[in-house]
């Protein structure tokens, strides 16, 4: 059974350095072409994708925040981590990681963590 | 960047069918997938790869997609399925989601 589970602080304030953790199971970081995804929601709006890690360690960013971005991961605590630089209230959203099965060639999520809220304010 | 585009919402009577429309330049040449989010849930995919239901996924869920649309349709509409749908593409090593399409089961 494959479970993710997001955490991190749920108050950020602006200029700061957001850094969240996606620790899962049921799954493998080491099996080929699977991947675990952040994807965020502002309240009321729609999903935005953030950013992708494959088992391979390659990585891919949102365009429009990939200068903000970075994804890591540590396949031995199961665990990927987030971080976002330069918190603004435009930011404030619910932040959720998934997972990429492993077959196909396009991208999409069949998991995902329960969320969690983050809200950038000073 | 690549965009895909929802109606904001879709209305249908129970046991009726709903579609829910997606549309993004040559769309037909990817793979599109659809998600159901119900309030304060997360979001849950209903359609992987144009028209395959996951496990445990109920068959009144089916998918196209051709040219420049990729279509979501619930036959059978019950008063669960009332939700947010959201498309979703991979496009440039890129996802990209719809804006949502909320389904309101009259």
């Amino acid at each position: 059974q494959i479970t993710l589970k997001e955490s991190g602080p749920t108050l950020a304030k602006p200029t700061q350095t957001l850094t969240l953790t996606c620790t899962f199971s049921g799954f493998s970081l080491n099996t080929s072409a699977v991947g675990v995804g952040w994807i965020r929601q502002p309240p009321g709006k729609a999903l935005e994708w953030l950013a992708l890690i494959y088992w391979n360690d390659e990585k891919r960013y949102s365009p429009s925040l990939k200068s903000r971005l970075t994804i890591t991961k540590d396949t031995s605590k199961n665990q990927v981590v987030l971080t976002m630089t330069n918190m603004d209230p435009v930011d404030t959203a619910t932040y959720y990681c998934a997972h990429r099965p492993r077959f196909g060639s396009e991208v999409n999520f069949d998991y995902w963590g329960q969320g969690t809220l983050v809200t950038v304010s000073s | 960047s690549y965009e895909l585009t929802q109606p904001p919402s879709v209305s249908v009577s129970p046991g009726q069918t709903a579609s829910i429309t997606c549309s993004g330049d040559k769309l037909g040449d990817k793979y599109v997938c659809w998600y159901q989010q119900k309030p304060g849930q997360s979001p849950v995919l209903v359609i992987y790869q144009d028209a395959k239901r996951p496990s445990g996924i109920p068959e009144r869920f089916s998918g196209s997609n051709s040219g420049n649309t990729a279509t979501l349709t619930i036959s059978g509409t019950q008063a669960m399925d009332e939700a947010d749908y959201y498309c979703q593409a991979w496009d440039s090593s890129t996802v990209v989601f719809g804006g949502g399409t909320k389904l309101t089961v009259l």
